[in-house]
C-alpha cells in the first residue's frame, strides 16, 4: 500500500537554527517525491521535487531509496518558513498521496 | 504557470440542501483532476479522481451518491455535495496536473459550512 509517514506533527525551532522535517514513504515502483507547503491562508504549492535537485528558499531534500526517505532540510530557519509542510510521492498522472503534514513554527 | 481556480471560496448552506463546487484549470487543459477533503489541522484526504468524459473514481469510504463529480470539459470539474449535513462541513480542495507532469497544481480550496 502507498503510505507516507511524517512523524512530527509539530516542529518548533528558533530563528537561525537548522531544521529537518522527516518523511518516509512506502510506494510501489519508482515514484517521484515532492514537498508541498501551505502558508497561512494560502493554497498548497510545490516547494521542491527530488528530480530537480534544486534548493528552494534554502530548503533541500535528498531522496534515499535505501531508507525510503525524503527528509527536508534547511540550515538556518527563518520566520517566514512557518507553515504546513507535506511530503508526497507520485507516479505518472496519479493523485498525490499526502503525509499527515508537519507544522513548522519558527520562533523569533 | 498553471493556475487552478475554485469557486466559491466559501459557502454556507442549510442542512439538506445541495452545494456545487467548481474547479477550473484556467490556462491549461486537464483530463484528470483530483478532489481532496481537509479537516481542520489535518492532512488532505483524496476523495476521488475526476476523469474528463467518464465516471469519477472514488476512494474507499467516499459515498459516490453523496459527492457527485462531473468532469464535462477539459477545464472544468464540479463536485456536488448532495443533501448536505453538518458533518460534511470541511475544506474541499481540487488539483490538476499539467500534461504528463507529475507536479500538481491546487485550487485555493472551498470552505463548506453546513448549518
Amino acid at each position: 500500500a502507498q503510505r507516507v509517514t511524517q512523524p512530527e506533527k509539530l516542529l518548533s525551532v528558533f530563528k537561525g537554527a537548522p531544521v529537518e522535517l522527516k518523511c518516509n514513504y512506502s510506494y510501489s515502483g519508482s515514484p517521484e517525491l515532492f514537498w508541498y507547503v501551505q502558508y497561512s491562508r494560502q493554497r498548497l504549492q510545490l516547494l521542491l521535487r527530488h528530480i530537480s535537485r534544486e534548493s528552494i528558499k534554502g530548503f533541500t531534500a535528498d531522496l534515499n531509496k535505501g531508507e525510503t526517505s525524503f527528509h527536508l532540510k534547511k540550515p538556518f530557519a527563518q520566520e517566514e518558513d512557518s507553515a504546513m509542510y507535506y511530503c508526497a510521492p507520485s507516479s505518472g498522472n496519479t493523485p498525490l498521496v499526502f503525509g499527515k503534514g508537519t507544522r513548522l513554527s519558527v520562533i523569533a | 504557470g498553471a493556475v487552478v481556480s475554485q469557486h466559491p471560496s466559501w459557502v454556507i448552506c442549510k442542512s439538506g440542501t445541495s452545494v456545487k463546487i467548481e474547479c477550473r484549470s484556467l490556462d491549461f487543459q486537464a483530463t484528470t483532476m483530483f478532489w481532496y477533503r481537509q479537516f481542520p489541522k489535518q492532512s488532505l484526504m483524496l476523495m476521488a479522481t475526476s476523469n474528463e468524459g467518464s465516471k469519477a473514481t472514488y476512494e474507499q469510504g467516499v459515498e459516490k451518491d453523496k459527492f457527485l463529480i462531473n468532469h464535462a470539459s477539459l477545464t472544468l470539474s464540479t463536485l456536488t455535495v448532495t443533501s448536505a449535513h453538518p458533518e460534511d462541513s470541511s475544506f474541499y480542495i481540487c488539483s490538476a496536473g499539467l500534461g504528463d507532469s507529475t507536479e500538481a497544481f491546487f485550487g485555493q480550496g472551498t470552505r463548506l459550512t453546513v448549518v
